[in-house]
């Protein structure tokens, strides 16, 4: 059983950019959650995505949007990058994906710096 | 809202001494709680969950938490510390009855332990 991926590993953009991270779910799962960790912090929730629809999103402005595919793979995008974007991104996966108890498995994160 | 806070961002131990990593929680009505393992450039990974009656949860690598309605905590713990151990915890809350597995994080947790 292959676990979730994402990619790439690291990237470094100047501000005013665009950035695309991708994640790939665990097998099987159909709901994938996107979280920013700042150095230093615990992860903060961005949105989730089940089924390719947004389920649910946290306190992130607009340029931070996202897609789900049929295949649940997934994507964040950010636009107008800022300084203050430099974190871990991280992707975790879930099946069935509708309730508080299902376990999220985490991706190893890309890691974004803004110059 | 719900909100964990995780007293101590460092605690070191020696090899063989009792981990203890302290959570205490905020929320309305019991939620579920977790506590995750960031080992470095990694992802993070599912050491326990309470979702039950069962205050006393087991769960990987020798850890154990209990939960605590009258104190509002889930700190965790390990009877003989590792050096394997050696990682960042986090305690995370959702909330009970929700179908968005949204997680909400402590600060972390980075335990050394010394030989």
């Amino acid at each position: 059983e292959t676990g979730v991926t994402q990619s790439p590993t690291h990237l470094i953009k100047t501000r005013g950019q665009q950035v695309t991270l991708r994640c790939s779910s665990q097998s099987g799962h159909n709901t994938v959650s996107w979280y920013q960790q700042a150095l230093g912090q615990g992860p903060q929730f961005i949105f989730q995505y089940y089924r390719e629809e947004e389920n649910g999103r946290g306190n992130f402005p607009p340029r931070f949007s996202g897609l789900q595919f049929p295949n649940y793979s997934s994507e964040l995008n950010v636009n107008a990058l800022e300084l203050d974007d430099s974190a871990l991104y991280l992707c975790a996966s879930s099946f069935p994906g509708r309730s508080s108890t299902d376990t999220q498995y985490f991706g190893p994160g890309t890691r974004l710096t803004v110059l | 809202a719900q909100s964990v806070t995780q007293l101590g961002s460092h605690v070191s131990v020696s090899e063989g001494a009792l981990v203890l990593l302290r959570c205490n929680y905020s929320s309305s009505v019991p939620p579920y709680l977790f506590w995750y393992v960031q080992y470095p450039n990694q992802g993070l990974q599912l050491l326990l969950k309470y979702t039950s009656a069962a205050t006393l949860v087991k769960g990987i690598n020798g850890f154990e938490a209990e939960f605590k309605k009258s104190e509002t905590s889930f700190h965790l713990t390990k009877p003989s510390a590792h050096m394997s151990d050696a990682a960042e915890y986090f305690c995370a809350v959702t909330s009970r009855g929700s179908t968005l597995g949204r997680l909400y994080f402590g600060r972390g947790t980075q335990l050394t332990v010394w030989p």
